[in-house]
């Protein structure tokens, strides 16, 4: 396992489409996060998993924004009817155990909408 | 007001300079982490503490609870240390990230 694995690495798409990010985490870490980081900006917290369980959503994932882990291990993030503002590098990680465990992250998805 | 503050925000410094980046939080933690982020996005943890001081090749990271207070230091800094070093905090949800220190090494 070399790690966490995001697909695709970028998107381009007009506005009012839909677009869904994949993440493949490390096999054997049970917690997937979620998050959005844009220019300038730190991370900042949209949803996590602990196996196919979804814990925890930030407000700023709204209804717009969806994500699923059905199996546990790999984990989508859904977008429906993109807005500019959406634009951001959407970035996974996970972790094993608790949360109080170093993550690894993946190489983020970067979304451009126009 | 951020949680986590970071400063500087930005830092020029010569190859073999000592460098030092700080992170504040205004929250009780159970723990911090350092992270780096090289361009194009790919985020690296370093460390990850809770008390005291760990150490790691030229990186050391310490961390007083009291005065809820972190920093990272970079001894003989290197252009290759170049990169965004972002500081996040775990309380009882998922972290929460500073916006990052971005970090020049000059050859």
């Amino acid at each position: 396992d070399t790690g966490v694995s995001q697909d695709p690495r970028h998107k381009i798409t007009k506005r009012g489409q839909n677009v869904t990010f994949r993440c493949d985490p490390i096999s054997e870490h049970n917690r997937l996060y979620w998050y959005r980081q844009t220019l300038g900006q730190g991370p900042e917290f949209l949803t996590y998993f602990q196996n196919e369980a979804q814990l925890e959503k930030s407000r700023l994932l709204s209804d717009r924004f969806s994500a699923e882990r059905p199996k546990g291990s790999f984990s989508t993030l859904e977008i429906q009817r993109t807005e500019q503002g959406d634009s951001a590098m959407y970035l996974c990680a996970s972790s094993r155990g608790s949360g109080a465990n170093v993550l690894t992250f993946g190489a983020g998805s970067r979304l451009t909408v126009l | 007001k951020n949680e986590v503050e970071q400063s500087p925000q930005n830092l020029t410094a010569q190859e073999g300079e000592f460098i030092t980046i700080n992170c504040s939080y205004s929250v009780g933690i159970s723990a911090l982490h350092w992270l780096q982020q090289h361009p194009g996005g790919g985020i690296v943890s370093l460390f990850m503490l809770s008390s005291g001081k760990k150490k790691h090749g030229r990186l050391i990271a310490t961390i007083n609870i009291q005065e809820k207070h972190s920093s990272l230091h970079i001894t003989a800094s290197h252009p290759r240390d170049s990169a965004v070093y972002i500081c996040a905090v775990k309380e009882n949800t998922p972290l929460v990230f500073g916006k990052g220190t971005r970090l020049s090494v000059i050859a």
